[in-house]
């Protein structure tokens, strides 16, 4: 069992909806990384979280250090959006095998 | 644009021959680690370098080594390729080695054949 799990794997939208992306973890942590996966391969980091919530844009992160659950939420999603979302315990080396996002016009 | 440079981008090799996979860390961080990533996998961490030593090491074999530079820029080395070893390998830089923020590179992607 990963001490990561993401959910859902994959993931369609339609261009406007609001997604939510979940992340659950049964290592103690500092901190959880969200990060986004284009298809080229690239990593870019999007959120470090220790506790609450974070908002970047059209983006939201929030974490639940009690119950070791984070989730990631995109609002009015675009298909510029589309690309695997992996959540992260990067002090430990722990990483979830990503949610593929995939937003439709 | 995350500061953090790979190279090369993309690389075929023949099972058995050794490869460099090298990474070029954000300017003022001095620790990089390195992950391979299997096609529809999440990354697995094989090391971390900070200051020019090796500060934790994943579930790879020896013939997986590194290096880290006076300049805080880092090697992958890898012998002896299998067929196995073909993925994206990705490196991120930080300032300092837990609790802060990594800046990944865009990837080398090895295929061995």
């Amino acid at each position: 069992k990963n001490e990561v799990e993401q959910s859902p794997q994959n993931l369609t939208a339609q261009e406007g909806e609001f997604i939510t992306i979940n992340c659950s973890y049964s290592v103690g942590i500092s901190a959880l990384h969200w990060l986004q996966q284009h298809p080229g391969g690239g990593i870019v980091s999007l959120f470090m979280l220790s506790s609450g919530k974070k908002k970047h844009g059209r983006l939201i992160a929030t974490i639940n250090i009690q119950e070791k659950h984070s989730s990631l939420h995109i609002t009015a999603s675009h298909p510029r959006d589309s690309a695997v979302y992996i959540c992260a315990v990067l002090d430990d080396m722990r990483f979830g095998a990503g949610t593929r996002l995939t937003v439709k016009p | 644009e995350t500061g953090v440079t790979q190279s090369p981008t993309h690389l075929i090799k023949t099972r058995g021959q050794q490869v460099t996979l090298r990474c070029s860390s954000q300017s003022g961080h001095n620790t990089v680690s390195w992950y391979q990533q299997a096609l529809g996998q999440g990354p697995q961490f094989i090391f971390q370098y900070y200051r020019e030593e090796e500060n934790g090491r994943g579930n790879f074999p020896p013939r997986f080594s590194g290096l880290q530079f006076p300049n805080y820029s880092s090697e992958l080395n890898v012998n002896a390729l299998e067929l196995d070893d073909s993925a994206l390998y990705l490196c991120a830089s930080s300032q300092g080695a837990r609790g802060v923020e990594a800046f990944f590179g865009q990837g080398t992607r090895l295929t061995v054949v």
